[in-house]
């Protein structure tokens, strides 16, 4: 069964500073694919980056980065220059395959102050 | 490109009574995925369609049910509805490939009085 950790209930950063959230996932799969998910208070989930396990380069989406240690079961996302509008509900999240089921964790509370 | 959509946006149901919340997928995708987000939670996985059957189920009792249409439209299904089943329920669609994502809709909240 996977797993998916999140152990920061709350995080807050100044206005274009740079923050690191983290994530950490356990699967006995060889193949699998990680994501984090924005949830604004609108609600919806909305896609913010994506990685494959069998990819050794991490990620980035224009302010978005990962970085995936793929031993340690480790998937965190670093914000730069973070902007009011990040302010969300941030979900790591791991699937078996990109359009398999999603298994999330707690999620993280990230507050960008001016 | 039209997203997930998602209607209705609100609901207020009484225990015991019955619900069904409707989905309609992205534009070309066959794969519609429901998921149930109680407060402060991450989403829970209820189940999956894929080409109109049932393509995986979460850890959620048989009140829970749902349809995919030929168009892949989905509907989500409770019966006997419950106190704990208020919660914001999330559809994804996703053309069924192992290099696709899902995308979300913006979410039904239930609320059960």
């Amino acid at each position: 069964a996977q797993t998916v950790t999140q152990s920061q209930p709350e995080m807050s950063v100044q206005e274009a500073e740079t923050v690191t959230l983290s994530c950490t996932y356990d699967t006995s799969e060889n193949n699998y694919y990680l994501f984090w998910y924005k949830q604004p208070p609108s609600r919806q989930m909305i896609l913010v980056i994506r990685q494959e396990a069998y990819k050794q380069q991490n990620a980035t989406e224009n302010r978005f980065s990962v970085n995936f240690q793929k031993a340690a079961k480790s998937f965190s996302l670093k914000i730069s220059d973070s902007q009011l509008g990040d302010t969300a509900m941030y979900f790591c999240a791991s699937s078996q395959g990109g359009s398999e089921k999603l298994v999330f964790g707690k999620g993280t509370k990230l507050t960008v102050n001016p | 490109e039209t997203g997930v959509t998602q209607s209705p946006t609100h609901l207020i149901k009484t225990r015991g009574q019955q619900v069904t919340l409707r989905c309609s997928s992205q534009s070309g995708h066959n794969t519609v995925s429901w998921y149930q987000q109680a407060l402060g939670q991450g989403p829970q996985f209820i189940f999956q369609y894929y080409r109109e059957e049932e393509n995986g189920r979460g850890n959620f009792p048989p009140r829970f049910s749902g349809l995919q249409f030929p168009n892949y439209s989905s509907e989500l299904n409770v019966n006997a509805l419950e106190l704990d089943d208020s919660a914001l329920y999330l559809c994804a669609s996703s053309f069924a490939t192992s290099t696709d994502t899902q995308y979300f809709g913006p979410g039904t909240r239930l609320t059960v009085l």
